[in-house]
């Protein structure tokens, strides 16, 4: 059982929708990253936040949108997506930045 | 060319010993862990060891840290069936504001 909770599972959505991925972790930890990850390839890492304040922007497309309400949650807000983003989303967790990081089972993505 | 390489593949026989390994190339890592993926999941983190330690054992798991010539590896005792899936290995580049920087991944197919 993992210990970082994301929801929903699976989102198939068509390019023009708006949606949105969260994740939540109950640990008291302080930092939260998004990752992508494309079939048969490690995570890449997309966003970092560190006491709610956003840390690392990977250079992702503002089609994408993060956002940190509170220490415990982690959403990512999606629109105008394209067919290539397609993947697991994975959300993950850890004390303070530099230390071990735990992931969510993730949200696999479509885009039609 | 990427900072952290590992075998693409492995296959083994239930009951033998699988050895995964990882070569990575910042001499700065403090930290160095494996994870495991297992279909339609996330990773899970499996185990980790500090750079100034040489090996770490953990039940099945053991761990060897070569750092003069930045080898890791990871020992699975006894593989079961459930053991197939994919390997990581990561380490934090400091050098890069502490980012988990991921290996390729191994597939682990383990045999009957």
């Amino acid at each position: 059982d993992t210990e970082v909770t994301q929801t929903p599972k699976h989102l198939v959505m068509g390019m023009t929708n708006k949606k949105s991925l969260k994740c939540e972790q109950h640990m008291g930890h302080r930092a939260m990253y998004w990752y992508k990850q494309k079939a048969k390839k490690p995570p890449e890492l997309m966003f970092v936040y560190s006491y709610e304040k956003l840390s690392i922007n990977e250079s992702v497309p503002s089609r994408f949108s993060p956002e940190c309400p509170n220490s415990s949650l982690l959403n990512l807000h999606l629109h105008a997506l394209q067919p290539e983003d397609s993947a697991l989303y994975l959300c993950a967790s850890s004390q303070d930045i530099g230390d071990s990081q735990h992931f969510g089972d993730g949200t696999r993505l479509s885009i039609l | 060319g990427e900072d952290v390489e590992q075998s693409l593949f492995l296959s083994v026989r239930e009951g033998d010993s699988s050895v995964i390994n990882c070569t990575y190339t910042d001499s700065s890592s403090t930290y160095l862990y494996w994870y495991k993926q297992e279909p339609g999941a996330g990773l899970q983190l499996l185990t980790y060891i500090f750079s100034n330690m040489d090996m770490k054992q953990d039940q099945r798991l053991t761990v060897l840290l070569n750092k003069k010539d930045k080898h890791l590896s990871l020992r699975i005792a006894d593989t079961q069936t459930g053991d197939s899936a994919i390997y990581f290995c990561a380490e934090i580049e400091e050098a890069a504001g502490n980012k988990l920087t991921f290996g390729g991944g191994t597939r682990v197919l383990v045999k009957p």
